[in-house]
């Protein structure tokens, strides 16, 4: 079974400019979730997709952050213009569905450096 | 509001010798617990997770965590640590009425052969 692909791996850009990152999940899993972590701390959830509908987005700075899951399976995470603070990893992770008791399967991340 | 510590930033071993790495947590109903480990460069990896039932729980590469609700504890262990276990380890929070899995800061585990 393929684990959760991401794209790219790392990127560096200069404040202001805008990313993008891909997330394709495990096949058949409904639940996407986009995590930031930052060194030295765990991951923090950004959003929570269940097919194509946003679950739970309350911690992601709207201003400049989106993420869309058009068609339920692929996502996107962009950032608009980057800031210095937004230098983290990027996890996308997926699970079956959404109840409490699934476990969450994790890419590999897209280690962003903003200059 | 679910949140998770491990008070350990890193915890030293030497290979041969048990290895356990400490969780605690809070959360307002019941928990949901899990365990993930970070290698260099590479995503998360599931280890193990408490749903419910026995307090032991057995998971992948030999790991097993314990699960104490009067010390509200979740800590990981392995009796016997080899060098190939050094990594970041994760402890996360699951409450039964929200979505979020709540990540400590880590701990990171180096054993010296």
């Amino acid at each position: 079974e393929a684990g959760v692909a991401q794209s790219p791996r790392y990127k560096i850009i200069e404040k202001r400019q805008s990313v993008a990152f891909w997330c394709n999940p495990i096949s058949g899993h409904a639940t996407l979730y986009w995590y930031q972590q930052i060194l030295g701390q765990g991951p923090k959830l950004l959003i929570q997709f269940q097919n194509n509908g946003v679950v739970d987005d309350s911690q992601l700075p709207k201003d400049r952050f989106s993420a869309e899951r058009l068609k339920g399976v692929d996502s996107t995470l962009k950032i608009q213009p980057a800031k210095l603070e937004d230098s983290a990893v990027y996890l996308c992770a997926s699970s079956f569905q959404t109840g409490p008791t699934y476990e969450q399967y994790f890419g590999p991340g897209t280690r962003l450096t903003v200059t | 509001a679910q949140s998770v510590a491990q008070p350990e930033d890193q915890v030293n071993v030497a290979e041969g010798n048990p290895l356990t790495v400490k969780c605690t947590y809070s959360v307002s109903g019941n928990p949901y617990l899990f365990w993930y480990v970070q290698y260099p460069n590479r995503g998360l990896q599931f280890l193990l997770k408490y749903i419910t039932g026995d307090n032991l729980v057995k998971g992948s590469y030999g790991f097993e965590a314990e699960f104490n609700k009067s010390q509200t504890s979740f800590h990981l262990k392995k009796p016997s640590a080899l060098v190939s276990d050094s990594a970041l380890y994760f402890c996360a929070v699951r409450d039964i009425d929200d979505y979020k899995l709540s990540f400590g800061a880590g701990t990171t585990v180096t054993v010296r052969a």
